[in-house]
């Protein structure tokens, strides 16, 4: 199936930096991606949702000028964590829809493997 | 938008059938039933999806009802590598990407 990346896997910070978040689709086009903050032992929690070429849509309670995304090309989303916080740490999971080509399913979506974020 | 409803968690040994029912009383017309699977510190991975009546693949099979207002997944055979966090979502890939709580599935040797 398609595939989707997120970089980095995994990453430490201190209180009050911001730290980046890279979600790619390797091997074809998302204008829609998906961005979800998974606490341990919990279920995913749709943040926002990222539209190439225009402004994310962001869920009730998720405060966007926190969590910064950009959609800036077919295959690139990124979400920024700003000032980051202890409670901010979390796994952050992209996922993405692939709605043409060979893989194409109507509603599935393609998850990438998420980041671990620690804020110290 | 659909809410879904799911056993918390489920028991299991090796060999068994699962089955994990998700119930969702309001789901529209245009709505399709997606399950997912999550292992601890990985995305979720699609394992299957339908309409209505049943659907199989390699690895699940699907049932839905005429009313399509629950549906099942069943596990045929389960090994300890299927032990796992089931998600049940529905609805269209653009607006209902929304997860519940999902079924803990332990499979037991």
């Amino acid at each position: 199936g398609a595939v989707v990346s997120q970089h980095p896997s995994r990453v430490i910070c201190k209180s009050g930096t911001s730290v980046k978040i890279e979600c790619r689709s390797l091997d074809f086009q998302a204008t829609t991606m998906f961005w979800y903050r998974q606490f341990p032992k919990q279920s995913l929690m749709l943040m926002a949702t990222s539209n190439e070429g225009s402004k994310a849509t962001y869920e009730q309670g998720v405060e966007k000028d926190k969590f910064l995304i950009n959609h800036a090309s077919l295959t690139l989303s990124t979400l920024t964590v700003t000032s980051a916080h202890p409670e901010d740490s979390s796994f952050y999971i992209c996922s993405a829809p692939e709605r043409e080509g060979p893989h194409s399913v109507y509603n599935e979506q393609f998850f990438g493997p998420g980041t671990r974020l620690t804020v110290l | 938008l659909a809410k879904t409803t799911q056993p918390i968690s489920m028991d299991s040994y090796e060999g068994q059938e699962v089955n994990i029912t998700c119930s969702h009383n309001n789901i529209a017309t245009n709505d399709y039933i997606t399950w997912y699977q999550q292992f601890p510190s990985q995305g979720p991975r699609f394992i299957i999806q339908g309409y209505k009546t049943k659907v199989t693949n390699e690895v699940a099979s699907l049932f839905i009802p005429a009313d399509r207002k629950s549906s099942t997944l069943s596990l045929p055979r389960v090994s300890l590598s299927d032990t796992a966090v089931y998600y049940c979502l529905v609805g269209d890939w653009v607006n209902d990407m929304r997860f519940g709580a999902g079924t803990r599935l332990t499979v037991k040797p």
